[in-house]
């Protein structure tokens, strides 16, 4: 089975502070993403990758950044977090060929 | 417009009866679509895709596409209260490589 895992289901933050947000993958998937769910809003894509230090920016990547330094690990970045920026992160993995998305735990993000 | 949109919901359904989740998408570029399945809490996990026009049957589950009026629906025969969940559609465009996704139905199926 295709397992993504991510670094924390839970974290608390203060605005104005850096936060790293990982994700592995560990079905050696070139494709990784990265979304932000909300309610009402549903899944929306912030960065997506295709290869290693490969990035391409998703619907929302205001305020974010990612790095994708080996193939089984997608960072997201919050530079200067916000209290906008509170929400539940999904990384998700996918072979090049079939588009299915499998996707990790889930980070629920608060900013305060 | 929302390139792919979903009724919200709540929709209810009898155990053993038959629930239909209906999706539409704006972008004839669509060429695959998907369904997910999210328990409150959880992450999403896929249940089935279909790219074809037609019927796609796996189990209990049915999906069916129909291009021409750009409409996806997800049917689940002899529902079960484990089926109450928020069912997510996503289409994909391979031009551009990204799913979008659906805000989702939430069903609920009642004993």
């Amino acid at each position: 089975d295709v397992k993504v895992t991510q670094s924390s289901r839970y974290l608390v933050k203060r605005t104005g502070e850096k936060v790293f947000l990982e994700c592995v993958q560990d079905m050696d998937h070139e494709n990784m993403f990265w979304y932000r769910q909300d309610p009402g809003l549903g899944l929306r894509l912030i960065y997506f990758s295709y290869d290693v230090k490969m990035k391409e920016k998703g619907d929302i990547p205001e305020g974010y950044s990612v790095s994708r330094e080996k193939k089984e690990r997608f960072s997201l970045i919050l530079e200067s977090a916000s209290t906008n920026q509170t929400s539940m992160y999904l990384c998700a993995s996918s072979l090049v060929e079939n588009n299915e998305q499998f996707f990790g735990p889930g980070t629920r993000l608060t900013v305060l | 417009q929302k390139e792919v949109e979903q009724n919200s919901g709540p929709l209810s359904v009898p155990e053993g009866a038959i629930a239909s989740l209906n999706c539409t998408y704006s972008d004839r570029g669509s060429q695959s679509f998907f369904w997910y399945r999210q328990y409150s809490g959880k992450s999403p996990e896929l249940i089935m895709f279909i790219y074809s026009n037609g019927d796609k049957e796996d189990g209990r589950f049915t999906a069916q596409l129909n291009k021409a009026s750009q409409y996806v629906s997800l049917l689940i025969r002899d529902s079960q209260p484990s089926d109450s969940a928020t069912y997510l559609c996503a289409a994909i465009n391979f031009g551009n490589e990204k799913l979008t996704f659906g805000t989702g139905t939430r069903l609920t199926i009642i004993p």
